[in-house]
């Protein structure tokens, strides 16, 4: 049971280059959501999805798109990588109800440079 | 508007002794709480929740304290071990809704 796998692990961009971060999981869950932790800023949620075809944006979702054509899969995508996008970036799934808590991912690295 | 702060970047406890981790928030909506533990290169995994209407739930080791009228909580880990090191997120959410997570506490524990 391989839980929510996220890929790449790492990966070193330029300025206005673009790249795709692919999270899957295989625990049948209906929600899942992209994440960025920054030093001192804690988790913060870049875009969500409560089902297949179904995306929302969260609390910084500004330079990112998101879609979920399948339900074990949710893609983030950087169109034009600033600085500012360097994070570490974390994908997790849930059931519906939020007391189960979240099965995270084991994070992407990102720096642009 | 930061709906959930964790005020104390950091804490050092002594091994079997207890560590104090604290959380408070603004958003009373909030149904769930939970804390999370994240380990260096890993991802946060799940630790512990409490219900809105709950004031205590314990799980082994760890128990969490809700003080709504204060919009507090707290995480106690009795006795603490070296393994305890790592970050702790304070998360809050409704039913069915989002988590929003804290800035995270880094607890070192002492042998």
């Amino acid at each position: 049971n391989a839980g929510v796998t996220q890929t790449p692990k790492f990966r070193v961009l330029k300025t206005g280059q673009s790249m795709t971060l692919l999270c899957a999981q295989d625990m049948n869950h209906e929600y899942m959501y992209w994440y960025r932790q920054d030093p001192g800023m804690g988790l913060r949620l870049i875009h969500y999805s409560v089902g297949e075809g179904t995306t929302a944006k969260g609390e910084v979702p500004d330079g990112y798109n998101v879609s979920r054509l399948k339900k074990q899969n949710f893609l983030l995508g950087l169109e034009s990588a600033a600085p500012s996008q360097t994070s570490v970036y974390f994908c997790a799934s849930s059931q519906t109800r939020i007391n189960y808590g979240y099965t995270f991912g084991s994070g992407t690295r990102l720096t642009v440079v | 508007d930061q709906q959930v702060k964790q005020n104390s970047p950091s804490l050092s406890v002594q091994e079997g002794r207890i560590s104090i981790l604290n959380c408070d928030y603004t958003n009373s909506m909030f149904d769930y709480f939970l804390w999370y533990k994240k380990y260096p290169a890993e991802g946060p995994t799940f630790l512990i929740s409490i219900s809105s209407i709950k004031d205590k739930n314990e799980d082994g080791r760890f128990t969490v304290f809700l003080n709504k009228s204060a919009k507090h909580l707290s995480l106690h880990i009795v006795p603490s071990q070296p393994g305890d090191s790592a970050v702790y997120f304070c998360s809050g959410g409704t039913s069915y809704g989002k988590l929003t997570f804290g800035q995270g506490t880094i607890l070192t524990v002492h042998p």
